[in-house]
């Protein structure tokens, strides 16, 4: 079965900081992996996806991540957090063959910003 | 708007009690499905749809139905509701095509938090 792993279910960060959140993935076939935030009361938004183009994959916010086969990792990242960056990030995972229906996500990393 | 659409907002039930959550997209999307989102738990499929008529079990299914009588609408429903369903529920839709170019990126709605008393 399709897994991701978010280490950390709280990062705390200063503004201007670098931001990681990290996502392993478990998987015998090649995924499609995906970063998706939520801000308070909100439904969920795609940050970026992993698609097997290229592994560096940039998205919106000036928030990128890594596709890593060897360590099977999709860590997010962000140069300098910005207090708007606080909300919740899912990594998720599904893949090509099969029934690829089905998105499976982490447990969520909550990130907030101190000024 | 386009988008998917979820009512009610918010919800309180009594134990045994039965509700339909709706959900409405309006981009043709094929493809709907319905998560529940617990603290520390993430989300969860719950069911989902990859057309009308068809409909099928995601991972925490016990307790709910669905029906998909038609391409836009997707209403979930609990027939007795019970504590361990309150919950946030987000319905999320798919645009068509498969591989890299549709690869699986979900439209979701703002969620219908329930609570059951």
């Amino acid at each position: 079965a399709q897994s991701v792993t978010q280490l950390g279910s709280h990062v705390s960060v200063s503004e201007g900081a670098l931001v990681l959140l990290r996502c392993n993935y478990s998987s015998s076939v090649p995924p499609y992996l995906f970063w998706y935030v939520q801000y308070p009361n909100q439904g969920l938004q795609l940050l970026l996806k992993y698609t097997s183009a290229a592994t560096l994959v940039k998205g919106i916010n000036g928030f990128e991540a890594e596709f890593k086969k060897s360590e099977t990792s999709f860590h997010l990242t962000k140069p300098s957090a910005h207090m708007s960056d606080a909300a919740e990030y899912f990594c998720a995972v599904t893949y090509s063959g099969g029934s690829n229906y089905k998105l499976t996500f982490g447990k969520g990393t909550l990130l907030t910003v101190n000024p | 708007n386009a988008g998917v659409t979820q009512t009610p907002k918010f919800q309180v039930l009594k134990t045994g009690q039965s509700m339909t959550l709706q959900c409405a997209q309006d981009m043709n999307h094929e493809y709907m499905s319905w998560y529940r989102q617990d603290p520390g738990m993430g989300l969860r499929l719950i069911h989902y749809s990859v057309g009308a008529g068809i409909t099928d079990q995601g991972e925490v299914p016990n307790g709910y139905n669905v029906s998909r009588s038609t391409t836009e609408d997707f209403p979930l429903r609990l027939l007795s509701a019970a504590p361990s369903q309150t919950s946030v529920y987000f319905c999320a839709s798919r645009r068509p095509g498969q591989g890299a170019s549709g690869a699986n990126v979900l439209t979701f709605g703002a969620g219908s938090r329930l609570t059951v008393l």
